[in-house]
């Protein structure tokens, strides 16, 4: 059974703070790793993928992935409350996104 | 513009009754996906299709159906089979090497 877990928080920061969200996975041969941000009610939104050990930056987001430690972690510099809401980490056996196993999802709050 | 398009946005089943839902799209894609989540929840995955004509089950595939007649379209029927149908259902699809990017969403309430 493979399995994606995540804190479900809520983790709250203060605006301008760092976020650090974190991501485990049971299967080995995971090859692509994705944190999706899910806003109440609404459908997940990709904001992060990442295929290889280290770390990945885009604007204010890092994602950092460990295989051998079969860990995986989002970073959000300067926080924003536009930033809270629910971020989903999905795993793939492949170098693509197929065949997703999603994590239960973090719940991020970021206070003015 | 091209994009996923999921309908109807709310949808009520009475007891006994099937219902489907429409997801369509117009980017192209092989595989799609239809996913469930739970409150407070991450996405299970109900079933998908690789290519048109075929589709597997995924996790969840009790009380669920699909069809693949066209490559833009894969409808899910939820069938009085499944008795706990509540829950916020989401269609993706995925191109050639590229992640998944989901539908608006379809939440389903029992009348």
């Amino acid at each position: 059974q493979k399995e994606v877990e995540q804190n479900s928080g809520p983790l709250s920061v203060p605006e301008g703070a760092i976020a650090s969200l974190n991501c485990t996975y049971s299967d080995r041969v995971s090859q692509s790793f994705f944190w999706y941000r899910q806003y109440s009610g609404k459908s997940p939104e990709l904001i992060m993928s990442i295929y290889s050990n280290g770390d990945k930056e885009d604007g204010r987001f890092t994602a950092q992935l460990n295989k051998a430690s079969q860990y995986v972690s989002l970073l959000i510099r300067d926080s924003q409350p536009s930033d809270s809401a629910t971020y989903l980490c999905a795993v793939s056996p492949y170098n693509a996104g197929n065949m997703l196993t999603f994590g239960g999802g973090t719940r991020l709050m970021v206070k003015p | 513009d091209g994009g996923i398009t999921q309908s109807p946005k709310y949808l009520f089943r009475k007891e006994g009754q099937n219902v489907t839902l429409s997801c369509e799209q117009n980017l192209n894609h092989d595989a799609m996906y239809w996913y469930r989540q739970d409150p407070g929840q991450g996405l299970r995955l109900i079933y998908y299709s690789q290519i048109v004509n075929d589709f597997q089950k995924g996790d969840i595939a009790e009380g669920y159906s699909v069809s693949r007649e066209k490559k833009e379209s894969f409808p899910l029927t939820v069938t009085s089979a499944q008795k706990n149908p509540t829950a916020f259902y989401l269609c993706a699809s995925i191109g050639r090497n590229q992640p998944q990017h989901f539908g608006d969403g379809t939440r389903l309430s029992i009348l």
